[in-house]
């Protein structure tokens, strides 16, 4: 399996413009969750899903913030309009209820708004 | 509330071994995870622990204990490679599997 994989790894934006993050799970995972990292606040969970449907967006900043799950295997994670604020690793990552190996998070992507 | 504590950094010599401890404070529990981040990269699973008790893999040990609300990370052996911020990170509700609060991390650093 290629595992969680997402794009872009790097993006640059500047402040006010939307910017989208994408996330394919690892086929099979029935969890999906995205969080963001930064160096004040660490690791924090924006959203999960459990078979595409949100579960928990009580960590999401603010109205700028939304995420969809359409299908099984793509989720996204909409930032519009950005702000310097939003710059941070965000990590996507999936995970299989039962299993006792937690989470396999994606690669992440820097986001830096300018 | 919600609390996880561990501590910001330790340091240590390569062939030693290092403890990182992990306190924690949840309204519920269902169970423990480290994980393993070096700079840059994603976390990548070490341990978990659900029961009371020693978990052991290879030269990582993770030991818990519920009724302390205490786990840490048995780091024996100690190589370069180890040299990364290691997250713990409590599983704190039944009926929401998988919503993972994390700790701030441990950086460890191993020196020659």
């Amino acid at each position: 399996d290629a595992g969680v994989i997402q794009s872009p790894r790097h993006e640059v934006t500047e402040m006010g413009q939307e910017v989208t993050l994408r996330c394919k799970p690892i086929s099979g995972h029935d969890y999906l969750f995205w969080y963001r990292q930064t160096m004040m606040r660490g690791l924090e969970l924006l959203i999960y899903f459990n078979n595409n449907v949100p579960i928990d967006d009580s960590g999401m900043p603010e109205d700028r913030f939304s995420a969809k799950m359409p299908n099984a295997s793509f989720s996204t994670l909409k930032i519009q309009p950005s702000e310097p604020r939003d710059s941070a690793v965000y990590f996507c990552a999936s995970s299989l209820k039962g299993e006792d190996y937690g989470y396999t998070f994606g690669s992440g992507t820097r986001l830096t708004v300018v | 509330g919600q609390n996880i504590d561990q501590p910001t950094e330790m340091t240590a010599t390569e062939g030693a071994i290092v403890q990182i401890n992990c306190t924690y404070q949840t309204s519920g529990f269902n169970g423990l995870f480290w994980y393993q981040q070096h700079a840059g990269e994603a976390p990548t699973f070490l341990s978990y622990n659900v029961l009371d008790g020693l978990e052991e893999k290879g030269r990582f040990s993770s030991f818990l204990s519920r009724s302390k609300g205490y786990s840490y990370l048995l780091l024996k052996e100690l190589q370069m490679k180890d040299s990364a911020s290691y997250l713990c990170a409590v599983s704190p509700t039944t009926d929401s599997w998988g919503k993972l609060q994390f700790g701030a991390g441990t950086q460890v650093v191993v020196t020659p």
